[in-house]
């Protein structure tokens, strides 16, 4: 799987939007970006994902660019609630591979304040 | 819609001692991870199942480790014996096949003493 690089932490004032940073240079063509999050004490959760095109769901929306060497994860009203470490993850899509595993980084803490 | 869940969420051995870690996946869901999750790390792959079957378990630690799916819908993981440096957290995720998104479980903290 590629590597990612994300910041190690991050700070976003509730009510706002949270715009998470995610680097993969060196990203291959069928090669996934998946978000997770993980909450203190808790399983990591699904957030999102997609290949090329932006995506968006009820909880966030994921924007790559045009290149695929980068992809930004935005919450647009983040809450207390949303206070997590959230992972970058680069997954290859292949029924014939054997990368099925999620390889996961140290990921983002963010931290939403009041 | 049920999600995995996990038994127990919390345990306390003292090395040498042997323990299990049991994972009911998702309703219909044919693939099973279990991950180990160590303080301040991502979570990494012990072993896949693909139904009944374990088709990568190359970063299990065959020596002390064993895990089984019987009838292709439970888990369990077992450690035995335990060492020191097995404290972490065990989680279990299922996805309905092995290139579908992947849910989680709680986890199980297991904490050798």
């Amino acid at each position: 799987d590629a590597k990612t690089t994300q910041p190690t932490s991050m700070d976003c004032a509730e009510g706002r939007a949270a715009n998470l940073p995610c680097n993969h240079s060196t990203i291959s063509g069928n090669e996934y970006v998946y978000w997770y999050r993980q909450i203190h004490s808790q399983g990591p959760q699904y957030i999102i994902h997609g290949l090329k095109n932006n995506e968006t769901n009820e909880m966030a929306s994921l924007i790559i660019t045009e290149d695929r060497k980068s992809s930004t994860l935005i919450l647009p009203h983040a809450t207390l609630r949303d206070t997590a470490v959230y992972y970058c993850i680069v997954r290859v899509w292949s029924s014939g591979g054997s990368n099925y595993k999620l390889t996961f980084g140290k990921g983002t803490l963010l931290t939403v304040n009041p | 819609e049920a999600g995995v869940v996990q038994s127990p969420r919390y345990k306390i051995i003292e090395k040498k001692q042997p323990v299990a870690f049991w994972c009911n996946p998702i309703s219909g869901h044919n693939t099973l991870y279990w991950y180990r999750q160590n303080l301040g790390q991502g979570p990494e792959l012990l072993i896949r199942y693909e139904n009944e079957e374990a088709v990568d378990d190359s970063q299990l630690p065959k020596d002390r480790f064993s895990a089984e799916r019987l009838k292709g819908v439970d888990s369990t993981l077992k450690i035995q014996p335990a060492e020191l440096g097995d404290s972490a957290v065990y989680l279990c995720a299922s996805a309905l096949t092995a290139t579908d998104t992947q849910y989680f479980g709680p986890g199980t903290r297991l904490t050798v003493l």
